[in-house]
């Protein structure tokens, strides 16, 4: 069975400071894997998804991802963190082709002025 | 660009009271699918809809039951509400199977007392 483990509920950072929210997985079989935001009282969004080829993954507002296979890990970093990336993340893997995405239980970033 | 539409966006029931919560996409996607969020949890499948005329089991589908009633829309019903099914309720779709991501409405807060 698949599962996703973020290993930080909450993490606390200063603006304009990098910032790494970290994702490892368990799957026996091929996956594509998604880290996703949700800002207060909103559904969640896509914020960039891994499929095949490059390792790493980026979103149109700074953030990427890297796949790395041996680790099963997926974390989503950016180098400078403004206040408004403050929001829940969530990272979540399916199998390839599948219908049943797991999600990880979500990190809350907190970008402090 | 409404996307997926949830509705109620707020609802109390009692416990033993029915309900049908409401979902619609406008993006001609195939799957559709209901979760549920619990604080610590990430988001848990509850039932999903590879396409119009197919549902199936999710991780967490006693006391809910679906319908796919048209490509458009995917209904949830509570038969008979219990305080264990206090929850947000999420709803997304997709255009096939995972490797697209998810849309997410924008979510139903039920409180069952």
């Amino acid at each position: 069975a698949q599962s996703v483990t973020q290993l930080d509920s909450q993490v606390p950072v200063f603006e304009e400071a990098p910032v790494e929210l970290r994702c490892n997985y368990s799957s026996s079989v091929s996956v594509y894997l998604f880290w996703y935001v949700q800002y207060p009282n909103q559904g969640l969004q896509l914020l960039l998804k891994y499929l095949s080829g490059s390792t790493l993954v980026k979103s149109i507002n700074g953030f990427e991802a890297e796949f790395n296979k041996s680790q099963t890990s997926f974390h989503l970093r950016k180098p400078s963190v403004h206040i408004s990336d403050t929001a829940e993340y969530f990272c979540a893997v399916s199998d390839t082709g599948g219908f049943k995405t797991i999600f990880g239980a979500g990190t809350r970033l907190f970008v402090k002025a | 660009n409404a996307g997926v539409t949830q509705t109620p966006k707020f609802q109390v029931l009692k416990t033993g009271q029915s309900m049908t919560l409401q979902c619609a996409q406008d993006m001609n996607h195939n799957s559709m699918y209901w979760y549920r969020q619990d604080p610590g949890m990430g988001l848990r499948l509850i039932y999903y809809s590879a396409s119009e005329g197919t549902t199936d089991k999710g991780e967490v589908p006693n006391g809910y039951n679906v319908s796919r009633l048209n490509k458009r829309e995917f209904s949830l019903r509570l038969e008979s509400a219990a305080p264990s099914q206090t929850s947000v309720y999420f709803c997304a779709s997709s255009e096939l199977a995972d490797s697209y991501g998810y849309t997410f409405g924008s979510g139903t807060r039920l409180t069952v007392v």
